[in-house]
């Protein structure tokens, strides 16, 4: 059982490249989550996919956008990346069912854009 | 418009004696609420959490007390450990809802 998995752990871009953050989970969890973590702003989410089939904005969704292929699976994508979303990405995922809501996170994609 | 705050961006306490870590909240809709740990390099893990029907919740060395006429939590770690040392992130939630919303964290250095 491996949780939240993320690939890759690292990756360099240049400005205007494009690449897309692969996240799987295996804990058959409706509820699957972004964020991004800078230094002094905590997580910020930046999309959501509350069930297979549905994806929300979160808090930061601008330049971004994410696809949730199935219910293990929720990618996110970088267009046209810019030195401003240099950070570290987490996925997340929760079962979600209406209660309360522990998340599980995967490791992180630290990316750099320069 | 920071709904959870965690003020202190850095806690120093010494090995054996009790940490504490602060978090507050401005959404009074908030009833529920969580305390995740991480350690570098790796993702945050679940540590505790408390309902708002309760003001106390322990496990092990771990206990967090809400104060929800203040609108206050804290993280009491007793007694501290050198793996303790970490980010301590406070965080928020609706019951029902999906998303959680999280304070900036606490770096929390445990000296021997």
């Amino acid at each position: 059982n491996a949780g939240v998995t993320q690939t890759p752990k690292f990756q360099v871009l240049k400005t205007g490249q494009s690449m897309t953050l692969q996240c799987a989970q295996d804990m058959n969890h409706n509820s699957m989550y972004w964020y991004r973590q800078d230094p002094g702003m905590g997580l910020r989410l930046i999309y959501y996919s509350a069930s297979e089939g549905t994806t929300d904005k979160g808090e930061v969704p601008n330049g971004y956008n994410v696809s949730r292929l199935n219910k293990r699976e929720f990618s996110l994508r970088l267009e046209s990346a810019a030195p401003s979303q240099t950070s570290v990405y987490f996925c997340a995922s929760s079962l979600n069912l209406g209660g309360y809501n522990e998340q599980f996170f995967g490791p992180g994609t630290r990316l750099t854009v320069l | 418009d920071q709904q959870v705050k965690q003020n202190s961006p850095s806690l120093s306490v010494q090995e054996g004696r009790i940490s504490i870590l602060n978090c507050d909240y401005t959404n009074s809709m908030f009833d529920y609420f969580l305390w995740y740990k991480k350690y570098p390099a790796e993702g945050p893990t679940f540590l505790i959490s408390i309902s708002s029907i309760k003001d106390k919740n322990e496990d092990g060395r771990f206990t967090v007390f809400l104060n929800k006429s203040a609108k206050h939590l804290s993280l009491h770690i007793v007694p501290s450990q050198p793996g303790d040392s970490a980010v301590y992130f406070c965080a928020a939630s609706v019951q029902g809802a999906q998303k959680l919303v999280f304070g900036q964290g606490t770096r929390l250095t445990i000296n021997p």
